[in-house]
């Protein structure tokens, strides 16, 4: 069965770093999401894609992060200058396009650390 | 900003026994998505519920939304230890745009 895949599991970083997440959302997907969950908290939507451009974003996606589709398989996200806030599990989700294909399918996630 | 409330936040209950989980959400939408969460994984998507009065059923879970009063409901049946997890509820906003609920971490005790 396809899934979503996420690279890399973890990821440590300094403050002040870039890191880019990647995703490899299934192959006939056409909407794509980035969520992401502090330990022990709950899930929080950042920004969906659809067409090669941004959907909808939320507060939390400021002109830090962004977003890219750089071929027809992956899709990152950018954090250009890392924050001790942005430690955080960061989930990637796609889903079809059309009625009745709302479910998302999530990755397995990227645990980043920004020490 | 939309707020989604889940209630009870943690729930223990024995084997066997029936119990409900509750979201109330703030603003008018006619989606909602109930998600699985086991400790240290992914999402699991359990229901998408598109319509007032919609319902679904899954094994021992059963979905239901109720979009004038904002709410939403997830029920278990005759508990299982296996069900032991956090389950989410979320709200699209429109437009492609999420809102979780807090949370209800579920045990399930022998």
């Amino acid at each position: 069965e396809p899934e979503v895949t996420q690279t890399p599991s973890h990821q440590v970083t300094q403050m002040g770093q870039e890191v880019i997440l990647r995703c490899v959302p299934i192959s006939n997907h056409l909407y794509f999401y980035w969520y992401r969950q502090i330990l022990g908290q709950k899930v929080e939507f950042l920004v969906s894609f659809y067409n090669n451009e941004i959907s909808e974003k939320s507060e939390i996606f400021d002109d830090q992060f962004s977003v890219e589709r750089p071929d027809g398989s992956n899709f990152t996200l950018k954090i250009r200058s890392t924050k001790l806030e942005d430690s955080a599990m960061y989930f990637c989700a796609s889903r079809r396009q059309g009625l009745g294909q709302e479910t998302q399918y999530f990755g397995p996630g990227t645990r980043l650390l920004v020490l | 900003e939309l707020k989604v409330e889940q209630n009870p936040l943690f729930l223990s209950m024995q084997e066997g026994k029936n119990y409900t989980i509750y979201c109330n959400y703030s603003t008018t939408s006619d989606r909602l998505y109930w998600y699985r969460q086991d400790p240290g994984k992914s999402l699991e998507s359990l229901f998408v519920l598109l319509s007032n009065g919609a319902v679904k059923q899954e094994g021992r879970l059963m979905a239901s939304l109720d979009t004038k009063a904002r709410l939403s409901t997830l029920h278990i049946t005759a508990a299982v230890h296996d069900l032991s997890a956090t389950y989410f509820c979320a709200v699209d906003k429109g437009g492609n745009q999420f809102y979780f609920g807090t949370g209800t971490s579920l045990t399930v005790i022998p």
